[in-house]
This record gives structure tokens, sequence and C-alpha cells, in this order.
């Protein structure tokens, strides 16, 4: 079947810790989106990659890291210089960048204290 | 810059109600696409429609329709004969022709009981 998988479900971290959050797609998507979520607000675009090896800031790229090394696979590294972490983290691919519908992996909840 | 409002926060039904959902969005350019997801409690944005800005014929998807008014910048979503399943939030966004992410509205949750 084809589709997004996000790992882990639930994410534990104590403060100052750095922490990566995987994003896999077998759609054959050249596209590849992180978003975060905040409860009770809508997605806001973390970062987003248009094609292997390049990858472009979205609204709010600060204290985080990625990187897009194989089409399939766009990580994402919440850093210690992220302020404030703990939210819902989805990720998304298309078939191409822009105007194409976007398909959501099931997300990550991370939880930092 | 582009922007979508979903006035509605919250809006609770009982099952077999119709349901409207309200989307206003603002944008400079002529061209430019408009989407509707759900997220079930499970937390995973289901994409349900894609309309183009120059394509304003009504849809309709099973128990599911969509009316786009470019005259009021609205693109609304109606659930008919509402279901317990129904239960969720309700995303619309924005992409323009020349940009390159999606704007998400703040989102509608839906409540059907039974």
């Amino acid at each position: 079947d084809g589709g997004i998988t996000q790992s882990p479900k639930y994410l534990f971290r104590k403060e100052g810790q750095n922490v990566t959050l995987s994003c896999e797609q077998n759609l054959n998507h050249d596209a590849m989106y992180w978003y975060r979520q905040d409860p009770g607000q809508g997605l806001r675009l973390i970062y987003y990659s248009q094609i292997v090896n390049d990858f472009q800031k979205g609204d709010i790229a600060e204290g985080y890291s990625v990187s897009r090394e194989k089409k399939e696979s766009f990580p994402l590294t919440v850093t210690s210089a992220q302020k404030n972490p703990t939210a819902f983290y989805l990720c998304a691919s298309s078939i191409a960048q822009g105007t194409y519908e976007q398909y959501f992996g099931p997300g990550t909840r991370l939880t930092v204290t | 810059a582009q922007k979508v409002t979903q006035a509605q926060t919250e809006i609770s039904v009982v099952e077999k109600e119709d349901v409207t959902l309200d989307c206003v969005y603002e944008t400079r350019d002529t061209t430019y696409y408009l989407f509707w997801y759900k997220q079930p409690p499970s937390g995973e944005l289901v994409f349900l429609i894609r309309r183009n800005s120059f394509d304003e014929q009504n849809e309709i998807s099973g128990r599911y329709s969509w009316n786009f008014q470019k005259s009021t910048s609205s693109f609304n979503f109606t659930i008919t004969a509402s279901q317990v399943v129904d239960s969720a939030v309700y995303f619309c966004a924005l992409s323009e022709a020349a940009g390159n992410k999606l704007t998400f509205g703040g989102g509608t949750r839906v409540l059907v009981k039974p």
C-alpha cells in the first residue's frame, strides 16, 4: 500500500536534547513538507523540499533542521534551540511542489519536558 | 499575502442534520487552488477536494458538497445527513499558482451526536 509513514506516534524528550522525527513515503512524490500543529490551531509550515538535496524554510523554521538525501525520506530534527517544541508534527508529500494536493502521514506527537 | 479564515471554531449537530462549514479566503492572485481536509481524532489529515479558481461549478461527492463563490471569496463545505463518523476537524486551505505552500485556516471542529 502506498502512503506516508511517521514514527514514532508519541515521542518524549528532555529539554535540551535534539530529537529527529522520521518521515518516509512510497508514493514516488517529489515534494515533501513538514508542518507543526498546536492544540486548537491550524497547520504551520516548517520546511519543504521540492527535490532531493534541496529544501527551503517555511514560516516557522527557526529551531528546526531537515535533510533530503533520498526521495523517499525527509527527516526533521527539532533542536534544543526550538523554544516551544511540544506539538503535533505532520509530514506530507505531493506529486510536485506547488498547487497539488498534499497527502499526510499519521503524525508524531512530541512532548518535551 | 494569502489568508484563509474559518470563522466557526466548533459546530455541534445531532445525527442526520446537515452542517455547513464556512471558508473565506484572501489572495491577490487570479489563479489559485482551494482545498478541504478532514482531521479525525487519529490526527492524520485526509484530503477531500481540490478546486481551481477558474472552476466555479459546485461539486457533490456522496454526502459532501462544496459551494465555490468567487464573488464573495468563499468555498463552503456542506455535509448532508451527518453521521457520527463525520466528527472531526475540517480545514480549508489555499495555494496560489505562483506560490509554494498551502495556507491553512484555523479549522472547524464538527461534533455529531447520536
